[in-house]
């Protein structure tokens, strides 16, 4: 099983700011088969990101997937205030798919 | 538009079973691998089991195999999660999803087990 960790766990900035978020995979996801979702209170999870850098229909360019391998980076250029949310990675290049435990990104 | 409508979720003890029903539409059901991911409260998402498009290969986490079976009926457009053997920790919202990079998701149905 791939296991994925995220870092921070918690990230704490302003509006307008630039968000960094981390996945480290446990072993190689091939094919970058990782994407990344946002969740809010209440809401079922919504694709940002598939294939480590493809961003989803309608989702806006501030928001970016990069990396490959052991290590994934998802980047929101500047936060707006509906950016508020949690943020889970997951890959699906192997069986069990797997997800990591999530990354907040809250008000500073 | 695409729309997954999940089904049968509720308040059942510990030991007993239950079955969740997705009903799918505006999309074509026998083209898509289809899973059941879930949530406990508070805490983060879990991949639960997924279907090949005709039914022939499913994968289960490893705290649900031999309790948990994935199933789909093409003809009825509908996915399906025999639960059996229940217990505490199988407490979540279950959500019935599309595919691999999930861009389809239910609403997500309520399951508490619990005496």
């Amino acid at each position: 099983e791939i296991v994925l960790t995220q870092s921070p766990a918690t990230l704490s900035l302003s509006p307008g700011e630039r968000a960094t978020l981390s996945c480290r995979a446990s072993q190689n996801v091939l094919s970058n088969f990782l994407a990344w979702y946002q969740q809010k209170p209440g809401q079922a999870p919504r694709l940002l990101i598939s294939g480590a850098f493809i961003r989803a229909t309608g989702i806006p360019d501030r928001f970016s997937g990069s990396g490959s391998g052991t290590d994934f980076t998802l980047t929101i250029s500047r936060l707006e205030p509906e950016d508020f949310a949690v943020y889970y990675c997951q890959q699906y290049a192997m069986a069990p798919v797997t997800f990591g435990g999530g990354t907040k990104v809250e008000i500073k | 538009e695409v729309h997954l409508v999940e089904s049968g979720g509720g308040l059942v003890q510990p030991g007993g079973s239950l079955r969740l029903s997705c009903a799918a539409s505006g999309f074509t059901f026998t083209n898509s691998w289809m899973a059941w991911v879930r949530q406990a409260p508070g805490k983060g998402l879990e991949w639960v089991a997924n279907i090949k498009k005709d039914g022939s290969e499913t994968y289960y986490v490893d705290s649900v195999k031999g309790r948990f079976t994935i199933s789909r009926d093409n003809a009825k457009n509908s996915l399906y999660l025999q639960m059996n053997t229940l217990r505490a920790e199988d407490t979540a919202v279950y959500y019935c999803a599309r595919g691999f990079g999930i861009v389809d998701w239910g609403q997500g149905t309520l399951v508490t087990v619990s005496s």
